[in-house]
């Protein structure tokens, strides 16, 4: 595997089901991130884990939890989620610190849908 | 605070014709700028990226761009596209080395045969 990868690509759950998506980057950075995109709004920046520890949390509501166990791989747990929860997550990696963190690399995402 | 604006949400073209995809940033300190691509069903690409030199950045796949501090744009362009061109393209702002990228809402590039 190469870049950076997600799974599922798709998702369909319930309003009462947890799951978790999850990142892996084989890039050897050190800084992840998981965007939400929305149909018609910018892409919303969620959480950021540099050196494995969170440094920011845009007001993500709480039913939505990260977790960071190692640099290459990032989760994403859901549970109680909403309907207008549904959009493509995407994930991404950079390497922090110098001019090498302006570049972040993408996951191809996956696609929720809650019902 | 920071926000990007592409002036176009879709942007239909003829193969072959030259096309220009527009961003405008608002900021009052020095940023850097990006262009990211995505095809359906991808996640995004870095297409180039303006961070400092020369104000004509050229990236992958032809397209380059124009950073215009005094007007605030970063204007996407390619003299000749493609229908393979067809895709989502984002402008993004970052504020320093320890800022975020704030990205526009996207244009969708359609080219026609």
């Amino acid at each position: 595997e190469t870049g950076v990868t997600q799974t599922p690509r798709h998702l369909v759950m319930g309003m009462t089901n947890k799951k978790s998506l999850k990142c892996e980057q084989h890039l050897g950075h050190n800084a992840m991130y998981w965007y939400k995109q929305s149909a018609k709004k910018p892409l919303e920046l969620m959480f950021v884990y540099s050196l494995e520890e969170r440094v920011e949390n845009n007001s993500v509501p709480s039913r939505f939890s990260p977790e960071c166990p190692n640099s290459s791989h990032l989760f994403l747990h859901l549970h109680t989620l909403q309907p207008e929860d549904s959009a493509l997550y995407l994930c991404a990696s950079s390497q922090g610190g110098g001019a090498d963190s302006y570049e972040q690399y993408f996951g191809p995402g996956t696609r929720l849908t809650v019902t | 605070a920071q926000s990007v604006t592409q002036l176009d949400s879709q942007v239909p073209v003829f193969e072959e014709a030259p096309v220009e995809l527009r961003c405008n940033y608002s900021s009052s300190v020095s940023v850097y700028l990006f262009w990211y691509v995505q095809y359906p069903n991808q996640g995004l690409q870095l297409l180039l990226k303006y961070l400092s030199g020369s104000t004509l950045v050229k990236g992958i796949n032809g397209f380059e761009a124009e950073f215009n501090k005094s007007q605030t744009s970063f204007h996407l362009r390619k003299p000749s596209v493609h229908i393979s061109d067809t895709a989502e393209y984002f402008c993004a702002v970052k504020r320093g080395s320890q800022g975020n990228l704030i990205f526009g809402k996207g244009t969708k590039l359609s080219v026609k045969p």
